[in-house]
């Protein structure tokens, strides 16, 4: 079974400019859920989506957006980049049918983003 | 507000020689504790998770305790190997009760393994 694939694995923006990044879950898993991790915080929830609806969110402003489609892949937009959002964004995808539950979450390599 | 700590922040061993590392939370009611592996420009992979009823979890080498009245889990890991050099994760989830689910993640102990 194909593991969860990120695409694009890196990506260098300029302040201001929006990105988007690509998550492929394991086959058959309807949870994805994207996380931020950085070097001063360490890794963040940003937010889960299951069955095409956001089920939760981290505490991250507005310009950090996502979606999943009928085919459970997910994407992440960020807009109106900051200095701050360089960061490896990685994103997880489960069996789990509840939020926080016990299933196992498989993790993709993860973005690496650049903003400058 | 939920925190996850994690001690050391970073280690040192010899191969072939055990360690324990350290995960005290304040999350509050739990729902189940994570430890993850990751490797250096990688997603993190798990080892163990546990829920609030479970003491004690092993894979492999790894061996995680939880003590929930004292909110602290520890990793231990046996035999060390040159491959077990990576940060390890502790996460914390929260029960979730209908509303908001935010996992809390420790920041990490980076483990260094030398032959």
């Amino acid at each position: 079974k194909a593991g969860v694939t990120q695409t694009p694995r890196y990506l260098i923006k300029t302040r201001g400019q929006q990105v988007t990044l690509s998550c492929s879950p394991i086959s058959g898993h309807r949870s994805v859920s994207w996380y931020q991790q950085t070097p001063g915080q360490g890794l963040q929830f940003l937010f889960e989506y299951f069955s095409e609806t956001q089920r939760n969110k981290g505490n991250f402003p507005g310009r950090f957006s996502g979606r999943q489609f009928s085919n459970s892949r997910s994407e992440m937009n960020v807009s109106t980049l900051e200095l701050g959002d360089s960061a490896l964004y990685l994103c997880a995808s489960s069996s789990s049918l509840t939020s926080g539950s016990y299933y196992e979450q498989y993790f993709g390599p993860g973005t690496r983003l650049t903003v400058t | 507000k939920n925190q996850v700590e994690q001690s050391p922040q970073s280690l040192i061993i010899l191969e072939g020689k055990n360690c324990t590392l350290q995960c005290n939370y304040t999350v509050s009611p739990f729902s189940n504790l994570r430890w993850y592996k990751q490797d250096t420009g990688r997603g993190p992979v798990s080892l163990t998770i546990m829920t609030f009823s479970e003491n004690t979890k092993s894979n492999g080498r790894y061996t995680a305790t939880l003590d929930a009245d004292t909110k602290q889990s520890s990793l231990h890991i046996t035999a060390s190997q040159l491959s077990d050099s990576a940060s390890y994760i502790c996460v914390v989830s929260p029960r979730s009760s209908g509303g908001s689910y935010i996992p809390t993640f420790g920041r990490g102990t980076s483990l260094i393994v030398h032959p």
